[in-house]
């Protein structure tokens, strides 16, 4: 499986500011992922994101609070804009494995608290 | 919409104690995850589930699949402290997505 490192590992930031986050993959992948885990909660799907088309968001996320670019195979980023304490989770990116099962790897985490 | 629940939501069991989570998910898909994290860390994967029937296991853990039942389990064998962890399942939303939908996950504390 291709390596995944994260950047920032963790912030602290003000309301109504934004904040982005890096995605980056030790080798090729077609398919990135971008996740968010609330504090003591399971993982919400934000959008999936491909090289060279828009990504596409799940319900309840929009593009102009979570916009995210993929300018090639192995990089992508997730700003969080406009951000309230609500927003405080962790963002998790990952990426599917290239083998039979499909496997899914996730990086490390962003953890983001907003004050 | 795919909805995945997994049951208990929490579990405390002794070392040396067998149990075993649930997972039910609400449409037919093509895969199903078993993932671990510790505090703090990201996710583990442990196993890949892909055919009704499939059997995987790896050390104390052993996952199956009843897609008929739409149905998982992850049982554990005689608990060690060291399997104190949250375990989610996540299902394969299906038709290529590859998007992943997660139960609440069950968070096992192993008591010595």
């Amino acid at each position: 499986s291709a390596v995944i490192s994260q950047k920032p590992s963790r912030d602290i930031c003000q309301r109504g500011t934004s904040l982005t986050i890096q995605c980056q993959v030790d080798s090729q992948v077609t398919m990135m992922f971008w996740y968010r885990q609330q504090p003591g909660q399971s993982l919400t799907l934000i959008a999936t994101a491909n090289q060279g088309s828009e990504a596409t968001y799940e319900s309840g996320f929009v593009i102009d609070k979570f916009p995210i670019s993929r300018p090639n195979l192995t990089f992508s980023t997730l700003t969080v804009s406009n951000m309230s304490p609500e927003d405080s989770s962790i963002y998790l990116c990952s990426h599917r494995g290239g083998g039979f099962d499909n496997e899914q790897f996730f990086g490390p985490g962003t953890r983001l608290t907003v004050l | 919409e795919l909805k995945v629940e997994q049951n208990p939501l929490f579990l405390s069991m002794q070392e040396g104690k067998n149990y075993t989570i649930y997972c039910n998910y609400s449409t037919t898909s093509d895969r199903l995850y078993w993932y671990r994290q510790d505090p703090g860390k990201s996710l583990e994967s442990l196993f890949v589930l892909l055919s009704n029937g499939a059997v995987k296991q790896e050390g104390r853990l052993m996952a199956s699949l009843d897609t008929k039942a739409r149905l998982s389990t992850l049982h554990i064998t005689a608990a060690v402290h060291d399997l104190s962890a949250t375990y989610f399942c996540a299902v394969d939303s299906g038709a290529g997505s590859y998007q992943l939908t997660f139960g609440k996950g069950t968070k096992l504390s192993v008591i010595p």
